[in-house]
């Protein structure tokens, strides 16, 4: 089973508004990841966390990671219609393997 | 700066029928993997490989065969394709084991008839 679930699964605000997306995970993690994938295109890296850190910005992003609950979330502050887009977490297992979430579906109306 | 490449991007099968999707990467990167997109299931890891001669299975293997014999090729072989290997299959590839920043590719869109 995925390691990584997202809540909500779908989103819709207007511009300007914040977003924020959850992700829940099972096992032990050495970091995880954010990934934004446009409609018809590959994912694209948006920012890191490590298992030792607890929140981290990147511009509009701010990422908290709290491991004693196995969650996470991404914060984008002052939306807009570019964002529109579908959010993935994903979680590195120390094994090898990188297991992506379902992803969250964010609209974003001007 | 070509990136992750990925071929075909669109291609229809009949059940039975093998076929290769390529993926090729110019970045020397050490990681490449293989996932698939179903609609409400997010991303699953089908295989991945740490360096050249390295390959191992992720969370859906079965029906799919890998090898590496070179950093940049990572090719994904459906030997007998079946209508629920239809999906979009991604690669990936990260510039070390660690895979903190995977680089993707364009996806290739598969139906299986």
């Amino acid at each position: 089973s995925q390691q990584g679930e997202e809540d909500p699964q779908a989103l819709s605000i207007q511009e300007g508004e914040n977003a924020t997306m959850n992700c829940s995970y099972k096992t032990s993690i050495n970091n995880l990841q954010w990934y934004r994938q446009n409609s018809g295109r590959g994912l694209v890296h948006l920012i890191l966390i490590r298992s030792n850190e607890r929140e981290k910005h990147s511009g509009r992003l701010r990422v908290t990671l709290d491991t004693s609950k196995k969650s996470s979330s991404l914060l984008i502050t002052a939306s807009r219609a570019a964002d529109t887009a579908s959010y993935f977490c994903a979680t590195d297992d120390w094994g090898g393997k990188l297991i992506f979430g379902q992803g969250t579906e964010l609209s974003v109306k001007p | 700066n070509a990136g992750v490449t990925q071929t075909p991007k669109f291609q229809v099968l009949k059940t039975g029928q093998s076929m290769t999707l390529q993926c090729a990467q110019d970045m020397n990167h050490e990681y490449m993997s293989w996932y698939r997109q179903d609609p409400g299931m997010g991303l699953r890891l089908i295989h991945y490989s740490v360096g050249a001669g390295i390959t191992d299975q992720g969370e859906v293997p079965n029906g799919y065969n890998v090898s590496r014999s070179t950093t940049e090729d990572f090719p994904l072989r459906l030997l007998s394709a079946a209508p629920s290997q239809t999906s979009v299959y991604f690669c990936a590839s990260s510039s070390n084991r660690v895979r903190e920043k995977l680089f993707f590719g364009s996806g290739t869109q598969l139906s299986v008839l």
